[in-house]
């Protein structure tokens, strides 16, 4: 099974502050990796699909990158409704993964 | 407006079966593959099997955590996915969220709100 390592599991921020989180495949995935947003008691939100393509509606201050193991998910411009928990996720012959999660609190 | 709707949570007792209902809306559901993704309380979030749509077969995978005690099924007349969970597990306790799988089954685009199991004696 391909395993998702998340990094970190969690960042203080401030509102306005750039953030990057990055995720690492143990083995290639191509460009077969999505990210979510989770907050608290609410089911997750998809953000990114296929590494960098926006999901309808989401703001554009999100946006990834990455390709075969390495992938990071950026936030421009912090926002206070932005402290969440964001999980990557990769699909590989029809299995799927998520990485551990990384929480951004509010520094 | 698409809405997942999932039933049947509650406490049931290890080695004991329950069966989830995701109730689907807004979309046509006989064209999307399906699928059941877990969150153990506090910890992050488990896939757990998706089923395809009958266009593919309307086959199904699962991890291996729950391979041949969980099955998914799916009512395209009534626009619903099960799960059908047996010989539970106090590990098996999580909330269990139903999704649509997007484009080329890579990623789920759509979540319900969740249903939480809770397998104790």
């Amino acid at each position: 099974d391909i395993q998702m390592t998340q990094s970190p599991s969690s960042v203080s921020a401030s509102v306005g502050d750039r953030v990057t989180i990055t995720c690492r495949a143990s083995q290639g995935i191509s460009s077969w990796l999505a990210w979510y947003q989770q907050k608290p008691g609410k089911a997750p939100k998809l953000l990114i699909y296929a590494a960098s393509s926006l999901q309808s509606g989401v703001p554009s201050r999100f946006s990834g990158s990455g390709s075969g193991t390495d992938f990071t998910l950026t936030i421009s411009s912090l926002q206070p409704e932005d402290f969440a928990t964001y999980y990557c996720q990769q699909a590989n012959s029809f299995l799927f993964t998520f990485g551990g999660g990384t929480k951004v609190e509010i520094k | 407006e698409v809405q997942l709707v999932e039933s049947g949570g509650g406490l049931v007792q290890p080695g004991r079966s329950l069966r989830l209902s995701c109730t689907a809306s807004g979309f046509t559901f006989g064209d999307y593959a399906m699928s059941w993704v877990r969150q153990a309380p506090g910890k992050g979030l488990e896939w757990v099997g998706f089923i395809r749509s009958k266009a593919y077969g309307g086959t199904t995978e699962y991890a291996a955590s729950v391979k041949g005690r969980f099955t998914i099924s799916r009512d395209d007349s009534k626009s619903i996915a099960y799960l059908q969970m047996n010989s539970l597990k106090t590990e098996d306790t999580a909330v269990y969220y139903c999704t649509r799988l997007g484009q080329l089954w890579t990623y789920f685009d759509y979540w319900g709100q969740g249903t939480l199991v809770t397998v104790s004696s």
